[in-house]
């Protein structure tokens, strides 16, 4: 069936510890967000990629990095200077047409203790 | 820069209709859309609309759009307790950007 994936659905991480989190599609699109939501902050942007081997910062950029090496596949590494990383994480993907949907997938919950 | 705003929570009746209100910056957003979350998910798109466009329905939700004021609203007619959700309003430019959501409470 096609989708796109993020795993682990909960993830747990010391403080001070990197952490990577997963996001697949096999939709063959060309776009691919990451978005942090916070309660009552709905959706912001962390890093998006509208094509393979190229990524723009979103809104809240810093603290996070992101790799695009192959169409399928956008992990978000969470580093230890991102100050507050403790948030529900969603990753997007969508085709690059006027208008196209965009699907999402189910969401990492990360927690920092 | 663009953005888009929502009031942060609707509570209504069952069987009442729901209005849920979005504003937006971005004057050469093509298609404006909305979404809807469940509790612990991903989101799912429910309806979007063109530009040029005033008015679209689809079944029991009708969406208006005013470009003048850049407000764009969701009606859903009927509203039941499955309704209950968060509702997402996104304009697209390269970003894709969302409102802070909505959060409908339907009370039987």
């Amino acid at each position: 069936d096609g989708g796109i994936t993020q795993s682990p659905k909960y993830l747990f991480r010391k403080e001070g510890q990197n952490v990577t989190l997963s996001c697949e599609q096999n939709l063959n699109h060309d776009a691919m967000y990451w978005y942090r939501q916070d309660p009552g902050q709905g959706l912001r942007l962390i890093y998006y990629s509208q094509i393979v081997n190229d990524f723009q910062k979103g809104d809240i950029a810093e603290g996070y990095s992101v790799s695009r090496e192959k169409k399928e596949s956008f992990p978000l590494t969470v580093t230890s200077a991102q100050k507050n990383p403790t948030a529900f994480y969603l990753c997007a993907s969508r085709h690059r047409g006027e208008n196209t949907e965009a699907f999402f997938g189910q969401g990492t919950r990360l927690t920092v203790v | 820069g663009e953005d888009v705003e929502q009031s942060l929570f609707l509570s209504v009746r069952e069987g009442d209709s729901s209005v849920i209100n979005c504003t937006y910056t971005d004057s050469s957003s093509t298609y404006l859309y909305w979404y809807k979350q469940e509790p612990g998910a991903g989101l799912q798109l429910l309806t979007y609309i063109f530009s040029n466009m005033d008015m679209k329905q689809d079944q029991r939700l009708t969406v208006l759009l005013n470009k003048k004021d850049k407000h764009l609203s969701l009606r859903i007619a009927d509203t039941q307790t499955g309704d209950s959700a968060i509702y997402f309003c996104a304009e697209k430019g390269g970003k894709l950007i969302f409102g802070q959501g909505t959060e409908l409470s339907v009370k039987p």
